[in-house]
């Protein structure tokens, strides 16, 4: 079955410092990749996504992630961190061969960012 | 831009006791779901809906669970007999399209 590593726990960082957040997934032939975050006592909003093409995805906010095949990763990456990127960050994974839609979600990472 | 709505946000349920967790997807979409995410852990899939019925369902959604559409526009989760455990925040989501997620903000439910 699919799973989804994120090593990091917590990630505390200073402000307009470089962070990278590290997702692996389980091996699959075919996989859709994402990064959901959560602000506290929100709901989980998108923040980018890997479908095909560009292996190199990016969001509006200066986030960006690149999807490794060999190395079964996705990791998320930001060159200068704010305050207000503080949140929880979640990976997740969809298996695109199996007739399934189901997200398989990480343990997330808890970014801090330090002023 | 759209969005997908639940209600309550916090609901506090006494053991045994049933309850429904009412979502609004976003109109134009065809695909339904439900999510948890107890304390501290991470999120995991309950279940999914396309076409007015199941489309996949996880372990965790057993007998104790149910869905419906009752209307055409709102989607419930209904939990008969809760749980201590079942305290988690539920999410709802909808989508255009498989995979193509837009999630609600969540309701928290408490089981005293």
């Amino acid at each position: 079955a699919q799973s989804v590593t994120q090593l990091d726990s917590q990630v505390p960082v200073f402000e307009e410092a470089p962070v990278e957040l590290r997702c692996n997934y389980s091996s699959s032939v075919s996989v859709y990749l994402f990064w959901y975050v959560q602000y506290p006592n929100q709901g989980l909003q998108l923040l980018l996504k890997y479908l095909s093409g560009s292996t190199l995805v990016k969001s509006i906010n200066g986030f960006e992630a690149e999807f490794n095949k060999s190395q079964t990763s996705f990791h998320l990456r930001k060159p200068s961190v704010h305050i207000s990127d503080t949140a929880e960050y979640f990976c997740a994974v969809s298996d695109s061969i199996y007739n399934t839609d189901k997200l398989i979600f990480g343990t997330g990472t808890r970014l801090q960012v330090f002023p | 831009e759209p969005e997908v709505t639940q209600t309550p946000s916090h609901q506090v349920t006494q053991m045994g006791q049933e309850v429904i967790l009412r979502c609004v997807p976003i109109s134009n979409h065809l695909y339904f779901y439900w999510y948890r995410q107890i304390l501290g852990q991470k999120v995991e899939f309950l279940v999914s809906f396309y076409n007015n019925e199941i489309s996949e369902k996880s372990e965790i959604f057993d007998d104790q669970f149910s869905v419906e559409r009752p209307d055409g526009s709102n989607f419930t989760l209904k939990i008969r007999s809760t749980k201590l455990e079942d305290s988690a925040m539920y999410f709802c989501a909808s989508s255009p399209i498989p995979s193509g997620y837009t999630f609600g903000s969540g309701t928290r439910l408490t089981v005293v």
